[in-house]
C-alpha cells in the first residue's frame, strides 16, 4: 500500500508562477525524495532530502522537510510550460520498499 | 551507459492467457524493483529484489503474480491467468545501493487485457 499522499492532487498555474505541492507520509523515514513523471513516461529523480535535512534546493526546486508532521513540500519557481508533468514524492524508511505517494498532477499554462 | 530498458512497451493480450515482462537495469545495479501504475494512480510496490535475491515480495497481488532475476541483471515479471485489472503500466526501477540512492525508472510496460 502507498504511504504518502500529495496535495492537491492537481494544479493549474501560468507560466512564471511558482507551484507548491505537499507530501504527507505516516511512518518515520531515512530520506524522502521527488519525482516527476511525463505522460506515458517513467519516473525521473528530482530531489532527495534525507531525515536530518530541513530544506534543500536544486535549481529552481526547492525541497523542505518537516518529520515533525511527516510532511514535505516541493517548490517550483519560475514554472515553464516544460514543467507540465506528474510530481511524486516517495519515501525511504526502515524497509526494503519506497513508498509512493498518489502525485500532483502539474499543468503549467503558456 | 544506456538507462533501465523494458520490453515489450505495450502488450495487449486476452483474459486468461499469460504475460511476461522484461526488465534490463542499468548495468551495475544491484537493487531492482517492479510498480504498478494504474491509470491516473500513484505507484503500487509489487516487489524488490537485491541481486537475485528477492527478500521482499509482499507487494505481489496475487500468486498469479511472479517474478524472478538472473543475477544481478535482467528481471522477468510473469502474470498467469490475466484479468482485466491487470491492466496497468508495470514499470521497472534500479539503483546501485538500496539506501539513500534514487531509483531509476524504465518507461514502462502498458498491459491491457482484454
Amino acid at each position: 500500500s502507498q504511504q504518502g499522499e500529495e496535495d492537491p492532487q492537481a494544479l493549474s498555474i501560468q507560466e512564471g508562477e511558482n507551484a507548491t505541492m505537499n507530501c504527507s507520509y505516516k511512518t518515520s523515514i531515512n530520506n524522502l525524495q521527488w519525482y516527476r513523471q511525463n505522460s506515458g513516461r517513467g519516473l525521473v529523480h528530482l530531489i532527495l532530502i534525507r531525515s536530518n535535512e530541513r530544506e534543500k534546493h536544486s535549481g529552481r526546486l526547492r525541497v523542505t522537510l518537516d518529520t515533525s508532521k511527516k510532511s514535505s513540500s516541493l517548490l517550483i519557481t519560475a514554472s515553464r510550460a516544460a514543467d507540465t508533468a506528474s510530481y511524486f514524492c516517495a519515501t525511504d524508511n526502515t524497509g526494503n520498499q519506497f513508498y509512493f505517494g498518489t502525485g500532483t498532477s502539474l499543468t503549467v499554462i503558456p | 551507459g544506456a538507462g533501465v530498458s523494458q520490453s515489450p512497451s505495450n502488450k495487449v493480450t486476452e483474459k486468461g492467457k499469460d504475460v511476461e515482462l522484461r526488465c534490463d537495469p542499468i548495468s551495475g545495479h544491484t537493487a531492482l524493483y517492479w510498480y504498478r501504475q494504474r491509470l491516473g494512480q500513484g505507484l503500487e510496490f509489487l516487489i524488490y529484489f537485491q541481486g537475485n535475491s528477492a527478500p521482499d515480495k509482499s507487494g505481489l497481488p496475487s500468486d498469479r503474480f511472479s517474478a524472478e532475476r538472473t543475477g544481478e541483471s535482467v528481471s522477468t515479471l510473469t502474470i498467469q491467468r490475466t484479468q482485466q485489472e491487470d491492466s496497468a503500466v508495470y514499470l521497472c526501477a534500479s539503483s546501485p545501493l538500496h539506501r539513500g540512492s534514487p531509483l531509476h525508472f524504465g518507461n514502462g510496460t502498458r498491459l491491457t487485457v482484454t
